[in-house]
This record gives structure tokens, C-alpha cells and sequence, in this order.
């Protein structure tokens, strides 16, 4: 089945700063999604993003499905970022949206 | 507009005992699927649940097992807890043809 890796496993960042999460997947991907969980487990989705560029405030996501990876960019980090960003992929090519294999996760924490 | 509800929230289970998780969907949405998140990982996908019936299964074993009701909440069930069953068991709906999914704040499992 596909494979979905993240990098890095744990980043520190001082708040304002600028970072780039990454995620490698292993087969071809109709759909990649990014998700945020707080320290209290709550997983929100931030994009549904199989190819191209998307932004939504300070965060934005770029995937080349062609190249099989895609990267979350954090800018002028908050206290209010930290937590576990997980990239997360359809279990089967075309399969059901809602059935998703996820990376292990990039673990930020935003410094004041 | 409630989002995804889960209960209980915690609870602690003896092993070889039975445990019954519950989920009520966002409004709208028909489409179940439950995740488990052990400690430090990212989700794994159980089951999906669609029209009171499973869709898609995970490689989780019979021990793990589910249900559909007509207005589409549903339960998770594991029989004869094993000590790896404790985790955080996550909950996501979405519509039948919806791409963004929506997570529950989960139920966290503990077996003893």
C-alpha cells in the first residue's frame, strides 16, 4: 500500500519565524490533505490539496503530485501553531476520501 | 451547527473486558469512518460506515468491530481488550461525496 512520510519528525521555532513541513508519499494520489492536531487530540483539517497551491492566512500548501510530495509553509509562527501537522492520503488510488493513511507527523513548538 | 461529538472521552478498561465508543456525525454528513491514534503516531483507519454498512475495513482484527444506526451515528465496539488497545480512538464524517473530513475530539482509551 502506499507509504506517506513526513519531515522533520520535531521542529522548535521562536515565534515569528518561518517554516516548511514536508510530506513524500509513495504511489500516485488523487487527494492529500493536511491536518493540525492540538495538544488536546482535536485534528482539524487546513487543506484538501491534490495538486497546485493553496493559502488560507498564514499557512499554504503546494503539491507536485507529479513528483509525489507536498509541503505546508508556516509563516510568522505563533504560540497558537504548536502541536502535530500530519499529511494524510487516500488508502487506495480514487478510493473514498474519508479513508486516509497519515504520516507520523511533524511535532512544532512555537517558542515566545 | 454541532460538529462531530464523541463519548465518552476517558475511560480506563481492565483487559479481556468489552468497550463501546460512540460517535454522532456533523450535521448533514452520512458517511462514518473511525481511526485509532496510539501514542506518538499518526491515525490508522478501522472502518468506514456508509448506509449501515462497512464500506472499508483496516487491518484491525474481528476483535474490532461496528455499527451503523438509520440516523447515521455510530459505535465502535473491541472485544477481549488486549493492553495495545489503549489509544486515542478518533471519530470523522464527511458527506457521501465531500472531500473534507471532520474529526471528533476523540475518546481516550486506557486498558489496564
Amino acid at each position: 500500500g502506499i507509504q506517506v512520510e513526513q519531515s522533520p519528525p520535531d521542529l522548535i521555532l521562536q515565534e515569528g519565524a518561518n517554516s516548511t513541513l514536508r510530506c513524500n508519499f509513495s504511489d500516485s494520489v488523487n487527494n492529500l490533505q493536511w491536518f493540525h492536531q492540538n495538544p488536546w487530540g482535536q485534528l482539524i483539517n487546513l487543506f484538501y490539496i491534490p495538486s497546485g497551491t493553496k493559502q488560507n492566512g498564514r499557512l499554504s500548501a503546494t503539491t507536485v503530485a507529479t513528483e509525489r510530495y507536498s509541503l505546508l509553509y508556516i509563516s510568522s509562527s505563533q504560540t497558537t501553531d504548536s502541536g502535530v501537522y500530519f499529511c494524510a492520503a487516500p488508502l487506495n488510488y480514487g478510493g473514498s476520501q474519508g479513508n486516509l493513511i497519515f504520516g507520523k507527523g511533524t511535532k512544532l513548538s512555537v517558542k515566545p | 451547527d454541532a460538529g462531530v461529538t464523541q463519548s465518552p472521552t476517558h475511560l480506563i478498561k481492565t483487559r479481556g473486558q468489552q468497550v463501546t465508543l460512540r460517535c454522532s456525525p456533523k450535521s448533514g454528513h452520512d458517511t462514518v469512518s473511525w481511526y485509532q491514534q496510539a501514542l506518538g503516531q499518526g491515525p490508522q483507519f478501522i472502518f468506514q460506515y456508509y448506509e449501515e454498512e462497512e464500506r472499508q475495513r483496516g487491518n484491525f482484527p474481528d476483535r474490532f468491530s461496528g455499527h451503523q444506526f438509520p440516523n447515521y451515528s455510530s459505535e465502535l465496539n473491541v472485544n477481549a481488550l488486549l493492553l495495545g488497545d489503549s489509544a486515542l480512538y478518533l471519530c470523522a464524517s464527511r458527506t457521501g461525496a465531500g472531500n473534507t473530513i471532520y474529526f471528533g475530539e476523540g475518546s481516550w482509551l486506557t486498558v489496564v
